[in-house]
């Protein structure tokens, strides 16, 4: 399997932009996460999915930011309109039978610089 | 929320050591995973361990759920183990939170 598969990765664009990063995750895995990396806060959960839908979104930042998993092989986080507090790297990461012994795999991330 | 430390936060061995590096958390958890960064930034996951001992090469962990912490253990190292090493501890179900990190450097 390829992986966790994630673009761009890179971005940078103006602040006002929107953003959109795309991720694919491993073949039949049913849960799919997305994380954002800052020197400042670390690794944070923004939001899950199990079997496409969305379970938790609690750790979303803003209403400025949304998430979407039309099918089990594709999910979207969006940014709009774009700040520079958001440059940030943002990883998808996949899973399967989370509680019962999957282990999340992680995308290579897409490192988003907003100017 | 739940607190994860790890220590220590900056770790520097010579190639061949061993070292110890330790997670604690300040709750129950329903489980735990050991993480490696490398310098590309790239995430892999070592080990899924909400108790007990694994091992996997070089590598081991053990994790006392009961008294919340978990040891990660690396033998003999190389300088490709130089990166980022973070626990993540599941809390509440399904969310997983990162401790901070210990940076490894390996110097040849």
């Amino acid at each position: 399997d390829a992986g966790v598969i994630q673009s761009p990765r890179h971005e940078v664009t103006e602040m006002g932009q929107e953003v959109t990063l795309r991720c694919k995750p491993i073949s039949g895995h049913d849960y799919l996460f997305w994380y954002r990396q800052t020197m400042m806060r670390g690794l944070e959960l923004l939001i899950y999915f199990n079997n496409n839908v969305p379970i938790d979104d609690s750790g979303m930042p803003e209403d400025r930011f949304s998430a979407k998993m039309p099918n089990a092989s594709f999910s979207t986080l969006k940014i709009q309109p774009s700040e520079p507090r958001d440059s940030a790297v943002y990883f998808c990461a996949s899973s399967f039978f989370l509680t019962t012994g999957g282990t999340q795999y992680f995308g290579p991330g897409t490192r988003l610089t907003v100017l | 929320g739940i607190q994860v430390e790890q220590s220590p936060p900056d770790l520097i061995l010579q190639e061949g050591a061993n070292s110890t590096l330790r997670c604690n958390f300040s709750d129950s958890v329903n489980n735990l995973q050991w993480f490696h960064q490398n310098p590309w930034g790239q995430l892999i996951n070592l080990f899924y361990i909400p108790s007990g001992t694994k091992q996997n090469g070089r590598l081991s962990a053990t994790t006392v759920a009961t008294e919340r912490y978990s040891l990660l253990y690396i033998s003999s190292s190389q300088t490709t183990d130089s990166g980022v090493y973070f626990c993540a501890v599941e809390y509440n179900f399904n969310k997983f939170y990162f401790g901070s990190g210990t940076k490894l450097n390996v110097k040849p």
